[in-house]
């Protein structure tokens, strides 16, 4: 069965300061990744898929198919980046269904 | 804009009571989804449903049951109430087929069995 796995269950980071969230997956074929977020006090919603290969709000992720990765990245974070956010992988055939991380909470202080 | 709303933000509810959590989504969805949420432990499906009367077991569907009778409409049930279901409740849904990867979430349940 897949699996994703983020590492870091809690990151801080200084406002301007270059900010990673990791993110590992295990599946033996070729799976869709994504990352979502939930703001304070709203809904979960989706930030961005590997497909689109575009940046959202400043962050971008590439998948890294050798090491089974989809970091997400931002080269200088802003306080309205804290959030928690999940990475989550679908695979062709099971229907298209989500598999979430753990979430990581970021934490941008001023 | 796709609106998904449930019943409850917040629900207090007592061992052994039958509970019901009601989503609805007003975009003409197929799929729809229960997840609970809980800290240190992501995102964990609990049931879905990509059509009316259609339903799958996620990964963790001991001690619910879901009922979708209409297409906009998704209910979990907790036939018998644990404290252990504690939690935080999402709904989504999504488009069918390759789409169905974007999940509109819900503003969630906070339940707490007493």
């Amino acid at each position: 069965a897949q699996r994703v796995t983020q590492p870091e269950k809690l990151l801080s980071v200084f406002k301007g300061a270059p900010v990673e969230l990791k993110c590992n997956y295990s599946y033996s074929g070729s799976p869709e990744l994504f990352w979502y977020v939930q703001y304070s006090r709203q809904r979960l919603q989706l930030l961005l898929r590997h497909i689109s290969r575009e940046s959202i709000k400043g962050f971008t992720a590439d998948l890294n198919k050798g090491e089974t990765s989809f970091h997400l990245k931002k080269p200088f974070a802003q306080e309205e980046d804290s959030a928690m956010y999940y990475c989550a992988l679908s695979v062709e055939g099971s229907n298209y269904k989500l598999t979430f991380g753990k979430g990581t909470l970021l934490t941008v202080n001023p | 804009d796709v609106k998904v709303t449930q019943s409850s933000r917040y629900l207090v509810k007592r061992t052994g009571e039958k509970v019901f959590l009601e989503c609805v989504q007003d975009m003409d969805h197929e799929n729809m989804f229960w997840y609970r949420q809980d800290p240190g432990l992501g995102l964990r499906l609990i049931y879905f449903s990509y059509d009316v009367k259609m339903k799958e077991k996620g990964d963790i569907p001991e001690g619910y049951s879901v009922s979708r009778e209409k297409k906009e409409r998704f209910s979990l049930i907790l036939e018998s109430a644990s404290t252990n279901q504690t939690s935080m409740y999402l709904c989504a849904s999504s488009l069918p087929g390759k789409a169905a990867d974007t999940q509109y979430f819900g503003p969630g349940t906070r339940l707490t069995v007493l």
